[in-house]
Order: structure tokens, then sequence, then C-alpha cells
């Protein structure tokens, strides 16, 4: 199965200060990747996938940014954290021919102050 | 569109309780449907999954049967333990390479 490696695992920003989150996979290639965020409570929002290198699509219009630049790297940036941006954010891996079989990464816990 | 309904909880057992948590979805096909734990403070694992109808998914106890007749995938285990407290995520996938989640039940298992 696909390991997800993501980082920093926990960060307090300031607002206004930018941000940059990081994940890599392995034990694939040409994942499908995925950026949610998961606030107070327990409801996971999917925020960004990608199908491929350089393509992203948005879900939710937001504060904050996905790019990928390697096939299984993809990070999610954002110029100036705003405090609604607190939560915990949960990269994921999946391919098409495991039956939409999503992996998940240990995610990231982000506080803006 | 596609959308996933769970007991929203929390659900609060003895161990060695028998557990279910009921979760209906809404599809256009016939999707892939999932079951996902997250542990305190973790991100969320695969718990079991079932790909067609009647398929029967299985893990550490815990089963979930792909009921197309009446689109459910309750999650059940015979006897719950105090490490199994945790909040379970209802899944399904459909044709558009993404998930559709249920908003977690919180399950708490006392000694």
């Amino acid at each position: 199965s696909q390991t997800i490696h993501q980082w920093p695992a926990t960060l307090v920003q300031p607002v206004g200060s930018p941000l940059s989150l990081e994940c890599t996979v392995e034990g694939t290639s040409n994942p499908n990747l995925y950026w949610y965020r998961q606030a107070a409570g327990r409801g996971l929002q999917l925020l960004f996938y990608s199908v491929g290198i350089g393509q992203i699509s948005s879900e939710v219009p937001q504060n904050l940014s996905a790019s990928r630049p390697q096939d299984r790297q993809f990070i999610l940036s954002s110029k100036k954290l705003l405090l609604s941006d607190s939560g915990f954010y949960l990269c994921a891996s999946g391919t098409t021919d495991s039956g939409n079989t999503i992996y998940f990464g240990e995610g990231s816990w982000l506080t803006v102050v | 569109g596609d959308s996933v309904t769970q007991m929203e909880g929390p659900v609060t057992l003895s161990e060695e309780a028998f557990l279910t948590i009921n979760c209906t979805y809404t599809a256009t096909g016939y999707p892939s449907l999932f079951w996902y734990v997250q542990y305190p403070g973790e991100g969320l694992q695969l718990l079991l999954k079932a790909t067609k109808a009647d398929d029967k998914g299985s893990n550490k106890g815990f089963e979930a049967t792909y009921r197309k007749e009446t689109t459910s995938f309750h999650l059940e285990k015979g006897s719950v333990q105090v490490s199994d407290s945790a909040v379970y995520f209802c899944a399904l996938g459909g044709s558009n390479y993404k998930l559709t989640f249920g908003k977690g039940t919180l399950l708490t298992v006392n000694p």
C-alpha cells in the first residue's frame, strides 16, 4: 500500500504570514492527490485534488492554493493566513485501480494566532 | 449528487458490548464503500471496504456489508474494546476520483 509523508506535523503561525504544507507519496505512481481540512468537530472538507502534475481542482473558494510540481508531491500554500485557516490538514493519495481507495497522511495541525 | 448519511452520535458503550454504526448513501452508478477510523490526534486509517453489492468488508473484528437494496453499509462489531474508541467515517467512492464522507461518529468505549 501507499505511504503518505506530510510535514510539518504542527505549526503555529501569525495572521498574515505565509503557509506551506508539503506532502509526498511512496509506493505508487501517478496517484490522485488530495488536501482535506478538518476543522473543530470532525467533518472533512475536500479543499483540492489533483489527477496529474500541474492539474489542480479547487473544491471551495478560499485563502489557500495547491500545487503539484512532481508526480508524488503535493503542496498546500497560502500567501496570508487568516484565523479561519486554523485546523487539521490531511493529505491523501489514491489510485483508480485500487477501487478509489484513498490513503491518508498523519495530518498537520495549523493554529493561526 | 453523491451523499453519505451516518449516525452522528456520540456513541458510548461498555467494553464487550455490540456496536452498530449506521450508514446510508445516495449515489449514481455502483460506488465503492469504505469505513475509515480516526484515533485522537491522528490521520484517517482505512478500516474496511467493499466494492460491489453483497460484498462484506472486514478487519480487526469489524464488518460491513454492501447492501444495494437498502443503500446501506452499516458498521458492526460483536465485542468492542476500549482501544476501539475513535471517530468512524463512512465514505463513498464514485467515478470522479473523489470520496464523499459522512460527518463521522465518535465512539467511546468505557472499561
